[in-house]
Formats: C-alpha cells, sequence, structure tokens
C-alpha cells in the first residue's frame, strides 16, 4: 500500500521570510511525487514533480521541493513567500511500478503573514 | 485553451433527490476521475475511468454512479442512497493511467450542498 503524510494541517510565514510545506511517503517501489495547490473553491493546480534525476525540482511560482529517499521526504520550499502564496498545499505519491491510482495527503494551508 | 469544466459550481440538492454533476474535457485525456473533498480528510477517489465505456469504483463509490459514454464527459451521479452528500466534487483527467508520471488536471470543482 502506497501513503502520503502531510504532518502540519497549518503552516504560518511571515512574508518575505522562507517558507516550508512537509511531506512524507510510503510506497513499495519507487515514487512518483507530486505537490499541487488550491485557492478557496478552486480546484487543484499542479506545482511540481519528481520522477527521477535531480533530488531539488523546481516548479511554478517559485517553488521546489527536494526528494530525500531515505527520509522518504518530498519538502515543498520556497525562498521568499508572498502574501499571495496562502493557499491549501496537496502533496502526492504514486508507486511508479504499481497499479494503485494516486494518492492525495490531507492537506496543509498556508497562511503568509504581511 | 484546453482544460476541464465542471458545472453546475454550486449545486442543491433535496433529500432523497439524485443530482447529476458535469465534467468536460478537452484534453484528449483517456483516464478521468472523480474526488470528494472533506475538510481535513484530503482528496478520496470517488470513481474512475480508463477508457470510453469503462470505469472502476474507488474508494468511497456507494452511493454513486458514473457513466463514460464519450471520451470527452464523465457524469457523476449522486443517489439518494449517498446519505451524507455535501461536499466539494472535483473532476481530473490524465492522459492514461498508463503513464503513471503524467499528473492529474483539475476542474475549478462543484460544492454540493443538500438542504
Amino acid at each position: 500500500a502506497q501513503s502520503v503524510a502531510q504532518p502540519e494541517d497549518q503552516v504560518n510565514v511571515a512574508e518575505g521570510n522562507p517558507l516550508t510545506v512537509k511531506c512524507t511517503y510510503s510506497v513499495s517501489g519507487n515514487p512518483y511525487l507530486f505537490w499541487y495547490v488550491q485557492y478557496p473553491n478552486r480546484g487543484l493546480q499542479f506545482l511540481l514533480k519528481y520522477i527521477t534525476g535531480d533530488n531539488l525540482v523546481k516548479g511554478s511560482y517559485g517553488f521546489e521541493a527536494e526528494f530525500n529517499k531515505s527520509q522518504t521526504s518530498f519538502h515543498l520550499k520556497k525562498p521568499s513567500a508572498l502574501v499571495s502564496d496562502s493557499a491549501l498545499y496537496f502533496c502526492a505519491v504514486r508507486d511508479a511500478g504499481g497499479y494503485q491510482k494516486v494518492t492525495f495527503g490531507t492537506g496543509t494551508k498556508l497562511q503568509v503573514i504581511p | 485553451d484546453g482544460g476541464i469544466t465542471q458545472s453546475p459550481k454550486y449545486l442543491f440538492r433535496k433529500e432523497g433527490q439524485n443530482v447529476t454533476l458535469s465534467c468536460e474535457q478537452n484534453l484528449n485525456h483517456d483516464a478521468m476521475y472523480w474526488y470528494r473533498q472533506d475538510p481535513g480528510q484530503g482528496l478520496r477517489l470517488i470513481y474512475y475511468s480508463q477508457i470510453v465505456n469503462d470505469f472502476q469504483k474507488g474508494d468511497i463509490a456507494e452511493g454513486y454512479s458514473v457513466s463514460r459514454e464519450k471520451k470527452e464527459s464523465f457524469p457523476l451521479t449522486v443517489t439518494s442512497a449517498q446519505k451524507n452528500p455535501t461536499a466539494f466534487y472535483l473532476c481530473a483527467s490524465s492522459i492514461s493511467e498508463g503513464d503513471r508520471s503524467y499528473g492529474y488536471t483539475f476542474g475549478s470543482g462543484t460544492r454540493l450542498t443538500v438542504v
């Protein structure tokens, strides 16, 4: 079975400070990992994904994520937070070799304080 | 622009009534999905379809039904058997289930409320 955990329901960060949204995963094989963002009453928008290769993945809106195989983590980061980054962020995982669908985390609400 | 269109944006259902949520995509994607989103529970898979005229149950299919008569369309019916239907419903699509590295494209959602 595959699973993904987002240990923080909410993250608060001051505008201009670096932000991190945490994600850990569990799969039996190699993982495909994704981050999505959701604004209120909207669908999820794709931010970035890790398939293979470089452990640091760059995505949309200045976000990046670091894949750490030994810690089974895929934390989302941004060097300088904007108020407009305030939203709900979802981490998702899929076993590269299995038959299961994508599993989503429960989401982390990011609040950027002006 | 290609994308997924969900309608209506807001829907109100009376007790004992069936309602149908629309999902249309013009991305030429083979696979389509329906998710239910409740606060604090993330996204839960209701049904998915890998190809026209084929669909499978997800984790919480009871009280829901779907059809896939056209590649572009994957409507979801919330039946009276679904006892707690108030939620935000999201439709998604992907190139194909075979391409496991491809992410999902989501619609903007339908908020269903029981009145």
